[in-house]
């Protein structure tokens, strides 16, 4: 049974700074990982999803590496702004065909002004 | 084109009442995905449907909940004599076949809806 787990649970740093959010995956038989951003009472918006074939994915800001063989991925934030404060969720798929996915418990991030 | 669509987005029931949630995926997916996020706690899959199949319900409660993907329409998540623990955001998301394309690589990223949250009087 897969298991993901992000940590820290919650992180506050100061504005201008550069961060990692940490998930980790029991199951390393993956083929994507991705993570997500969910801001208080709304829903879930994908940032980034990175193939098991990849070793980076970058948008903007936001780049997510990922290790298979040690069932690690990181989502590093580049220059904190306020507006980055919300919920960050990493979660994988079950199977090819069956995508269901499982999420990480998330890390609440908090960027200090 | 319009994101994935859920109503209600609030909705309060007193114990024994019927919930009905309704999602519309984005146009041209075929595949509907349910989770449920009970507060403090991380998101937990419920149930894969296709149209009018369900694939995988392995996350349901075996009892009081049922959910449908019929040809037209909505897909409905439907709780029947609610209790307060059923109080949690029900979200959906929706995603289209997944595809193989040039380089191996597979588009099934899954795009949610808002969510409804559902309290429990």
């Amino acid at each position: 049974k897969q298991e993901v787990t992000q940590i820290p649970a919650a992180l506050s740093v100061p504005e201008g700074e550069n961060l990692v959010l940490n998930c980790s995956f029991t199951d390393s038989a993956i083929y994507n990982l991705q993570w997500f951003r969910q801001d208080p009472g709304k829903g879930l918006t994908s940032l980034l999803l990175i193939q098991s074939s990849q070793r980076e994915q970058t948008s903007g800001r936001l780049n997510a590496s990922l290790d298979k063989s040690s069932g690690r991925s990181t989502l590093y934030i580049a220059a904190s702004q306020p507006g980055d404060s919300a919920t960050y969720l990493c979660a994988v798929p079950y199977d090819f065909g069956n995508e269901k996915l499982t999420f990480g418990t998330g890390t609440r991030l908090t960027i200090i002004p | 084109n319009a994101g994935v669509m859920q109503n209600p987005r609030h909705l309060v029931r007193r114990r024994g009442q019927e919930a009905r949630l309704r999602c519309s995926p984005m146009k041209g997916h075929s595949h509907v995905y349910w989770y449920r996020q009970l507060p403090e706690e991380g998101l937990k899959f419920m149930v894969y449907l296709q149209k009018e199949n369900i694939i995988d319900e392995s996350g349901m409660p075996k009892e009081r909940f049922s959910a449908e993907f019929p040809k037209e329409g909505p897909s409905i998540l439907r709780i029947q004599q609610v209790v307060r623990g059923d109080s949690a955001a029900y979200f959906c998301a929706s995603s289209p076949p997944s595809s193989t394309v040039a380089g191996g690589r597979t588009k099934n990223i899954q795009y949610f809806g808002a969510g409804t949250r559902l309290s429990v009087l």
